[in-house]
């Protein structure tokens, strides 16, 4: 079965110092990986995707991410993050050959970005 | 990146009430879109995919008749809450490829229902 798993529930990390965000996950087939920002109270935001290429992702907002094939992650990062980066993330994957369309969603990690 | 809006953004009913949520791609046809519930500070739970031109396909365990899904046009789906009770009380999020079903997903804002 297909699944994403994002094992902190929350990351907390100083204004300024470098943030990771974990996700791995579990798919047959080629992953079509994703990361969404959600702010309270508000839908989700696209942040970067991999499809295929280069496995250095950069997306919205100064993130990045790193496909790992071999590990099965997906890390979101960003050299140095910002108060108002605190949010909710969620990584999510599409299995590179469904025609469906459903995104697996991880379990959200909560980001707290410390003044 | 492509928007998507929903309408209302919050709404209060009374239990046995019904309410439509409106889920709009502005900028892009989308011949389908993804409809999903969120309870608090937890994951996205897909409920169903809206297609334009056919029926909705349900989960497991969500009841289609209890969640009526219409996708009138390219750019437009509904969710209709029938007979709300608190229980169904929650954020609900529909999202749209912009080319399709395997490309990024847009979210909406999300509508806030609260049912009394």
């Amino acid at each position: 079965a297909q699944s994403v798993a994002q094992p902190e529930d929350q990351v907390n990390v100083a204004e300024g110092n470098p943030l990771t965000v974990k996700c791995t996950y579990s798919v047959s087939g080629n992953p079509y990986l994703f990361w969404y920002v959600q702010y309270p109270n508000r839908g989700l935001q696209f942040l970067l995707k991999y499809i295929t290429g280069d496995n250095l992702v950069k997306g919205s907002y100064g993130f990045e991410a790193e496909f790992n094939k071999s590990q099965t992650s997906f890390h979101l990062k960003k050299p140095s993050a910002l108060v108002s980066d605190s949010a909710l993330y969620f990584c999510a994957v599409i299995r590179g050959s469904s025609n469906t369309g459903k995104l697996i969603f991880g379990q959200g990690t909560t980001l707290q970005v410390k003044p | 990146g492509a928007v998507v809006s929903q309408h209302p953004s919050w709404v209060i009913c009374k239990s046995g009430t019904s309410v439509k949520i409106e889920c709009r791609s502005l900028d892009f046809q989308a011949t389908t879109m993804f409809w999903y519930r969120q309870f608090p500070k937890q994951s996205l739970m897909l409920m169903a995919t809206s297609n334009e031109g056919s029926k909705a396909t349900y989960e497991q365990g969500v009841e289609k008749d209890k969640f009526l899904i219409n996708h009138a046009s390219l750019t437009l789906s509904t969710l209709t809450v029938t007979s709300a009770h608190p229980e169904d009380s929650s954020f609900y999020i529909c999202s749209a490829p912009t080319q399709g079903a395997g490309d990024t997903q847009y979210f909406g804002p999300g509508t806030r229902l609260t049912v009394l």
